[in-house]
């Protein structure tokens, strides 16, 4: 079974860093593509972040280009979102997906989400 | 970037009727479009994938359509365990999903 628990969400305040972690398991890790996609609380989907297999394609959306780099270790099956220079704006619950195979596609399995509040 | 959009926003339907909810990008993204269902406090749930393609274990009730600019989501037959907010997404060009549309008990 497919599983995607997310771990590093919390309180920050503005300008401050903070570490996401995905912990994969289930599923051969190091065969697919893994996002980062965030929901503001009762807004809608915005994909963040996301990293093909082997590291060699990576994408942000505009919104967190510059701030926010996303890293994976295959040995350890995680996936990891380090988020720099936060704003109010950032705050979202963060899910980890799965990407059904290469870079650019789907979602297939998505985490339960950790919740970053930015505040101060 | 690729814009999309959805119609209706909310959508308010009855047990077993027949349900559908259109999507449009703002450009042609072929059928590189996904659709997902997200209930309450949950992750979003993959549907449909390639404008038509069920995931596995979503029930036949369920259908996908459209190609180029314009894409609908169909429920034959609503049930109780669909009511929920839905979202189309588009990855012909990174990513983007479009607003949603909650289906509520009439």
């Amino acid at each position: 079974e497919v599983q995607l628990v997310e771990s590093g969400g919390g309180l920050v305040q503005p300008g401050r860093s903070l570490r996401l972690s995905c912990a994969a398991s289930g599923f051969t890790f190091d065969d697919y593509a893994m996002h980062w996609v965030r929901q503001a609380p009762g807004k809608g989907l915005e994909w963040v972040s996301g990293i093909s297999w082997n590291s060699g394609s990576i994408g942000y959306a505009d919104s967190v280009k510059g701030r926010f780099t996303i890293s994976r270790d295959n040995a350890k099956n995680s996936l990891y979102l380090q988020m720099n220079s936060l704003r109010a704006e950032d705050t979202a619950l963060y899910y980890c997906a799965k990407g059904p195979g290469d870079f650019s596609l789907f979602f297939d399995y998505w985490g339960q989400g950790t919740l970053v509040t930015v505040s101060s | 970037d690729i814009q999309m959009t959805q119609s209706p926003s909310t959508l308010s339907a009855s047990v077993g009727d027949r349900v559908t909810i259109t999507c449009r990008a703002s450009q042609s993204i072929s059928s590189w479009l996904a659709w997902y269902q997200q209930k309450p406090g949950k992750a979003p749930k993959l549907l449909i994938y390639k404008a038509s393609s069920l995931e596995s274990g979503v029930p036949s009730r369920f259908s996908g359509s459209g190609s180029g600019t314009e894409f609908t989501l169909t429920i034959s037959s609503l049930q109780p365990d669909d009511f929920a907010t839905y979202y189309c997404q588009q990855y012909n060009s990174y990513y983007a999903f479009g607003p949603g549309t909650k289906v509520d008990i009439k």
